[in-house]
């Protein structure tokens, strides 16, 4: 059974400090997809970033970053020089790479980011 | 592009009603996913739908149910309601296998 994760339930930083959210997951499969997600106090969840199971490279956007291992089976998330409007909750997500196209998402149980100024 | 739109935003319910809940796709997305968040299960798939089956399930009772309509907008029903069915109900949706983009959620109190 796939299984995500985040052992952070909670972070507080304050306004430029850098903030590490981690994901560990579980799976079977050898081919898989994994997310983060934003979910502000609107609710919506935000898509931030895809990664294939087969593609370990770290990627950069902006004040974001994503540091994929899969011999740790670990996907965690940097942001640099938080900001307040950082403050959300975030989960990490799976699913798997189904030839039908379709994705079905085990999320982790989120980590709560509180960024004040 | 208009995204993912879900209505209503908030319901109030009593046991033993139903209730159905609307989610209006992203425009050309053909799959529809519902998902369930409560504070004590987290965020649990329900159901997925593409052109108008029902392709996958989640460990949902049967009260729990749904369909899609042949302009991609899905609608689930949950009969018979229990507390223990408040939660935020989310409605994603994709295009192909790419990501899911979801709406603002119906927040659902059942009393």
């Amino acid at each position: 059974a796939q299984k995500v994760t985040q052992a952070q339930t909670e972070i507080s930083v304050v306004e430029k400090e850098d903030v590490t959210l981690d994901c560990v997951y579980e799976t079977r499969d050898t081919t898989y997809y994994l997310f983060w997600y934003k979910q502000p106090p609107s609710g919506e969840l935000v898509f931030l970033i895809r990664r294939n199971s087969f593609d370990e490279q770290n990627e950069i956007s902006g004040r974001y970053s994503w540091n994929f291992q899969k011999s740790t089976s670990s996907f965690n998330f940097t942001i640099t020089a938080s900001q307040v409007v950082d403050s959300a909750v975030y989960f990490c997500a799976l699913s798997e790479a189904e030839n039908t196209g379709f994705q079905k998402l085990v999320f982790g149980t989120g980590t709560r980011l509180l960024v004040s100024p | 592009k208009a995204g993912v739109t879900q209505t209503p935003r908030y319901l109030i319910k009593t046991r033993g009603q139903q209730v159905t809940l609307s989610c209006s796709p992203i425009s050309g997305h053909r799959s529809v996913s519902w998902y369930q968040q409560t504070p004590g299960q987290g965020l649990q798939f329900l159901f997925e739908y593409f052109s108008e089956t029902q392709r996958n399930k989640g460990n949902f009772p049967g009260r729990f149910s749904g369909r899609q309509f042949s302009n991609s907008r899905s609608e689930m029903n949950v009969s018979t309601l229990e507390l223990g069915d408040s939660a935020l109900y989310l409605c994603a949706s994709s295009f192909g296998d790419e990501k899911l983009f979801f709406g603002s959620g119906t927040q659902l109190s059942v009393l």
